[in-house]
This record gives structure tokens, C-alpha cells and sequence, in this order.
């Protein structure tokens, strides 16, 4: 099983919706939970990060962490098309160097 | 704000050369990464370096090598390139020695070898 876990898409949405975008890690010692952005032909950039479970918001932006059930996701409300993009999830332990991406949602939305 | 930056945003190099992919970081971060980026594979880990000419493997270092003299720069070699080289590379850099600290990318370089 891998470490990490998240649907590819591509999901496509109209502008407005409300998207979930989801991953699904198994190592339990994962403490930190980050959320990155891809826009095309550019680097992955820090969107939310998050300790333990439960909720945290940003604007247009919610990361949702259910340690009991090794699961998270980011809703992003009022979609844009601005939002189109890859999004990495990336659980991470207290120890080690290295991060755990997931391979990434890629995610439209249309006008 | 962070800013990593890599030499070069495409590159094309012919099979056998030795390639040479910079990256240079302005944030005196201990921590420096080169990760591979390919379709369906996602970002995979291939070398690490948490101080000044220390480095660490990491998942797929075969067929690379990596430098680090200065703290703020991170070169990733190449020693014979091989087609199956061509990818997307992106250099990260990270404050401290914590796993639990963020990562930040540079905008990464299109290598395609031929």
C-alpha cells in the first residue's frame, strides 16, 4: 500500500462550485499535514498547512484532517478559475527529512 | 518570501553529456532537495542535503550525483544522461531540520534528453 494516496482526476467543475479534493495516507506517526498548489509549467507553492485533526480555514480555502480515519481534504469554496490546478497533498512525521506527496489532483474549473 | 531559483527553465542535452542542473536559494536554508517530476509517478525524491557538503539519497539517486558547497546553492549532476532522464527536475529548499517544516520550490526545469 502506498503511503499516500490521492485520486488523479482530472475533476472538472463549473466556476462557483464547491470542490473536495482528498487524500488518503496509512503511516499513523504522520503529524503534519500540508496541501500544495501546481499551476501548469510551475513549482509546487505552500497553500495550507495544518497540525492535528480537525479543521482549518484560509479565505475561499478549508483543510480538513480526520487522523482517526487517515483521511484529508481541502474544500475550496466559490471555485475560480484561478484555482485550476494540481493539488499535492503532502502528511508528514516528526521525523526524517523528507516530505510524502501524493501524486496530485489536477483540478479545472470553467467560466 | 522565499525565493528558489533554478538555472535553467528548459534544457535540451543529447544522450552521454554530463548535465549540470543549478539551483540557488536566498533564505540561508539549512535544507536543500532535487525531486523529479513525471506524469503518473508524482514527485519523486532523489537527493538531499541538510547542511554544507552533506547530502542524503533519496528514493531514486541512481544515475545522479549532487553538490553542495555553499549553503545557498544545490547542484544536481547528471554523469551520463539517458533518455529516461527526460523530466521535469524541481529543486526545494527548507528552514531547519525538521521533516515538519515546508518545503519551498523553485519553478523547476524542463530537462529533455536526446
Amino acid at each position: 500500500q502506498k503511503e499516500v494516496e490521492q485520486d488523479p482526476g482530472p475533476l472538472s467543475v463549473p466556476e462557483g462550485a464547491i470542490v473536495s479534493l482528498n487524500c488518503t495516507y496509512s503511516n499513523s506517526a504522520f503529524q503534519y499535514f500540508m496541501w500544495y498548489r501546481q499551476y501548469s509549467r510551475k513549482g509546487p507553492e505552500l497553500l495550507m498547512y495544518t497540525y492535528s485533526s480537525g479543521n482549518k480555514e484560509d479565505g475561499r480555502f478549508t483543510a480538513q484532517v480526520d487522523k482517526s480515519s487517515k483521511y484529508i481534504s481541502l474544500f475550496i469554496r466559490d471555485s475560480q478559475p484561478s484555482d485550476s490546478a494540481t493539488y499535492l497533498c503532502a502528511p508528514v512525521g516528526d521525523s526524517g527529512y523528507a516530505l510524502n506527496f501524493g501524486k496530485g489532483t489536477s483540478l479545472l474549473v470553467t467560466p | 518570501d522565499v525565493k528558489v531559483t533554478q538555472s535553467s527553465r528548459y534544457l535540451v542535452k543529447r544522450t552521454g553529456e554530463k548535465v549540470f542542473l543549478e539551483c540557488v536559494q536566498d533564505m540561508d536554508h539549512e535544507n536543500m532537495f532535487w525531486y523529479r517530476q513525471d506524469p503518473g509517478l508524482g514527485l519523486r525524491l532523489i537527493y538531499f542535503s541538510y547542511d554544507v557538503k552533506m547530502k542524503e539519497k533519496g528514493d531514486i539517486p541512481e544515475g545522479y550525483s549532487v553538490s553542495r558547497e555553499k549553503k545557498e546553492r544545490f547542484s544536481l549532476i547528471l554523469e551520463s544522461a539517458s533518455t529516461n532522464q527526460t523530466s521535469m527536475y524541481l529543486c526545494a529548499s527548507r528552514d531547519g531540520g525538521r521533516s515538519s517544516q515546508p518545503q519551498h520550490f523553485g519553478d523547476g526545469t524542463r530537462l529533455s534528453i536526446l
